[in-house]
């Protein structure tokens, strides 16, 4: 079972403000890590995807980057805005023949 | 539009009488899958459909049951709800697993049961 920790638990920071929160995990039998965001009353919808160690990915104001070697990811939000407050979720994938595991999540307010 | 669709968003049922969550895709993706989270807590995944075949995890409870009609419905059926079966639901699909490929996960927007 991979144990998957993401910090903070919860986040308040101003509009305006930039941010980053971390997910852990186990760096063996790495396939991939996903990154999802979860509005409140939304479904979570996926930010990305990635593989590679050493990736970069951005959306927006929104960008992660990937260390595979090490177990970690960090999610980077450049000038909050209200609309970012949700809650972000972390999830590595193995081959070992398992689905996605998630971790608690990062919530995040952010106030105008 | 809505691509993975779940009814209801909200649930109540009663301590110990069945109740059956539903959902519904169009996006015609092969693996389907349902998750339970807690407050504060993890999603925690239940099991998942392959096509037909069901993969089951070691920790999901016997209460717990799934049904894969065809491609585009799942049902999660609790045969005897307790109070800590109270928690969000939500249902999930993969065009392909995601242990073997990078497919990312079509959420729906989940069902809140509550247990009485």
């Amino acid at each position: 079972i991979l144990n998957v920790e993401q910090s903070p638990q919860s986040l308040h920071v101003q509009e305006g403000d930039s941010t980053n929160f971390t997910c852990s995990f186990p760096s063996s039998n790495f396939y991939a890590l996903h990154w999802y965001r979860w509005e409140t009353a939304k479904s979570p919808e996926a930010l990305f995807v990635m593989t590679l160690n050493g990736d970069e990915k951005k959306k927006g104001r929104i960008s992660a980057t990937l260390n595979t070697k090490e177990g970690y990811s960090y999610l980077y939000i450049k000038g909050s805005q209200p609309e970012d407050s949700a809650t972000y979720l972390c999830a590595p994938a193995n081959q070992a023949g398992t689905a996605l595991i998630f971790g608690k999540g990062t919530t995040l307010s952010v106030s105008s | 539009d809505a691509m993975v669709i779940q009814n209801p968003r909200y649930q109540v049922t009663q301590f110990g009488k069945p109740v059956t969550l539903s959902c519904s895709q169009t996006l015609n993706h092969n693996v389907m899958y349902w998750y339970q989270q807690k407050s504060s807590q993890a999603p925690k995944l239940l099991f998942h459909y392959y096509d037909k075949d069901f993969n089951n995890e070691a920790d999901t409870p016997d209460n717990f049951q799934s049904r894969r009609p065809n491609t585009s419905f799942c049902f999660l059926d609790i045969r005897s709800p307790g109070l800590g079966d109270a928690a969000m639901y939500l249902c999930a699909t993969s065009r392909e697993g995601t242990d073997t490929t990078n497919e990312k996960l079509f959420f729906g927007s989940g069902t809140q049961l509550s247990v009485l």
